[in-house]
C-alpha cells in the first residue's frame, strides 16, 4: 500500500499568513493527489484534485502543486474560515486510496 | 441537488453486527464509484472500502473478511455491512461519491456521517 505523510502535523498561524502544507507519497503517484478541508464536526470538503485543479466553488487562495512523490497545498492569505484540518489523499492505481494523517491549522 | 444521507450507526457489542446505509439523491449510485471513509474519535480519516460501477469491491486490510460494501440500484442506496465488530471500529463513518473514476477518483460529495460505537 502507498503511505502518505503530511507535514507538519499542526501549525500555528495568523490571519493573512501564507501557509504551505506538504504531503509525501511512499512511491510515485504521478498527480493522483487530492486535498480536503475538514472543520470540527463536519464532513471533509474537496479543495483540490489531480494535484493542482481547484474544485468548483473553492476560493482561489487555495492552490496545489507537485507530482511524483512530493506535493504542496498553499493558502495564499489565511482567512478566519480556513482554520481547519487538511488532508491529502492519493488515488493512484488500485485501492486502498490512503489519506495522510492530517495537518491542523491553529490560531497563533 | 446532490445529497448523501447515512443511517444505521449506533452502539454494538464487540463481535456484533451493524449495517450502514447511505441514501443518495441527485445522482445515480450505480453510475459512480462509491466509497466509505471512517474517522475514529479525535483521529484522522481512514479509507475503508470502495465499490466500482462494475461491482468490483476493495477493502482496507483491517476490515477484509468482516465488512461488505454493496448497493441497491432500485433504492439508489449504498450499504456497509459490518460483522465481527471490534472496539477499534468505533468511528464516524462517511459515505462519499467518487468523481472522475476511473481517473482522478477524488471524493467530491460526502454524507454527514454516522457514528458507530463498539463497546461492551
Amino acid at each position: 500500500d502507498i503511505q502518505m505523510t503530511q507535514s507538519p502535523s499542526s501549525l500555528s498561524v495568523s490571519v493573512g499568513d501564507r501557509v504551505t502544507i506538504t504531503c509525501r507519497a511512499s512511491r510515485s503517484i504521478s498527480t493522483y493527489l487530492n486535498w480536503y478541508q475538514q472543520k470540527p464536526g463536519k464532513a471533509p470538503n474537496l479543495l483540490i484534485y489531480a494535484a493542482s485543479t481547484l474544485q468548483s466553488g473553492v476560493s482561489s487562495r487555495f492552490s496545489g502543486s507537485g507530482s511524483g512523490t512530493d506535493f504542496t497545498l498553499t493558502i495564499s492569505s489565511l482567512q478566519p474560515e480556513d482554520f481547519a484540518t487538511y488532508y491529502c489523499q492519493q488515488s493512484y492505481s488500485s485501492p486502498p486510496y490512503t489519506f495522510g494523517q492530517g495537518t491542523k491549522l491553529e490560531i497563533k | 441537488e446532490v445529497q448523501l444521507v447515512e443511517s444505521g450507526g449506533g452502539l454494538s457489542q464487540p463481535g456484533g453486527s451493524l449495517r450502514l446505509s447511505c441514501a443518495a439523491s441527485g445522482f445515480t449510485v450505480s453510475s459512480n464509484y462509491m466509497t466509505w471513509v471512517r474517522q475514529a474519535p479525535g483521529k484522522g480519516l481512514e479509507w475503508v472500502s470502495v465499490i466500482y460501477t462494475g461491482g468490483s469491491t476493495y477493502y482496507t486490510d483491517s476490515v477484509k473478511g468482516r465488512f461488505t460494501i454493496s448497493r441497491d440500484n432500485s433504492k439508489n442506496t449504498l450499504y456497509l455491512q459490518m460483522n465481527s465488530l471490534r472496539a477499534e471500529d468505533t468511528a464516524v463513518y462517511y459515505c462519499a461519491r467518487n468523481g472522475d473514476c476511473p481517473g482522478d477518483c477524488y471524493l467530491d460529495q460526502w454524507g454527514q456521517g454516522t457514528l458507530v460505537t463498539v463497546s461492551s
